[in-house]
């Protein structure tokens, strides 16, 4: 089993749909991280985390430490959203930046 | 403010040759870190480094290694390699690497070096 989870695997949506990408890790963490990865390869960080909610723009990111799990919300979504978001964690005990395996979104007009 | 720049961005080796990948941080940042991308395990890191010293080291063979240079440039090198090697390398910078409330350890990515090995 994966130390990292994220669901679903694969999303497709419609323009102006409210989406969820799920995170779900086994590891004592010390920090979370959701990424953002376009074809060609590029990697963008949308947030790091470690309690709490964020929110940046139309991006809304959550954790529940307690029960070792993160959501990010991505609201009015847009075909621009397309792309594939990694959880990663950095592992409280190793201190290694872990990867989930991602979910690749894409938002039709 | 300039990213974080990799080169080469493309490169072609046949088995048994040996690789350098270059990354250069953001201005000010200490930490670098490098992650190997493939489609069978995703991403994976490979090491960090800070202030010309690897911090952390992931589950790799000795054929990868790695260094830092006193401006924080950091160089990643394969030897022999094997054609499970081809990968897309990427490197992320971050001011001091500690990641904390106060967002010091965020990353910022490359655009990567993909390796092909043939």
């Amino acid at each position: 089993k994966n130390e990292v989870e994220q669901s679903p695997q694969n999303l497709t949506a419609q323009e102006g749909e409210f989406i969820t990408i799920n995170c779900s890790y086994s590891v004592g963490i010390s920090a979370l991280h959701w990424l953002q990865q376009h074809p060609g390869g590029g990697i963008v960080s949308l947030f790091m985390l470690s309690s709490g909610k964020k929110k940046h723009g139309r991006l809304i990111a959550t954790i529940n430490i307690q029960e070792k799990h993160s959501s990010l919300h991505i609201t009015a979504s847009h075909p621009r959203d397309s792309a594939v978001y990694i959880c990663a964690v950095r592992s409280h005990n190793t201190d290694k930046l872990i990867f989930g395996t991602g979910t690749r979104l894409q938002v039709f007009p | 403010k300039a990213g974080v720049t990799q080169t080469p961005r493309y490169l072609i080796k046949t088995r048994g040759q040996q690789v350098t990948l270059s990354c250069s941080p953001i201005s000010g940042h200490r930490s670098v870190s490098w992650y190997q991308q493939t489609p069978g395990q995703g991403l994976q890191f490979l090491f960090e480094y800070f202030s010309e010293t690897q911090r952390n080291k992931g589950n790799f063979p000795g054929r990868f290694s790695g260094r830092q240079f006193s401006n924080s440039r950091s160089e990643m090198n394969v030897s022999t390699l094997e054609l499970g090697d081809s990968a897309l390398y990427l490197c992320a910078s971050s001011l001091d690497g500690q990641f904390d409330a106060s967002g010091t350890g965020e990353l910022f990515f490359g655009e990567g070096s993909r390796l092909t090995v043939l």
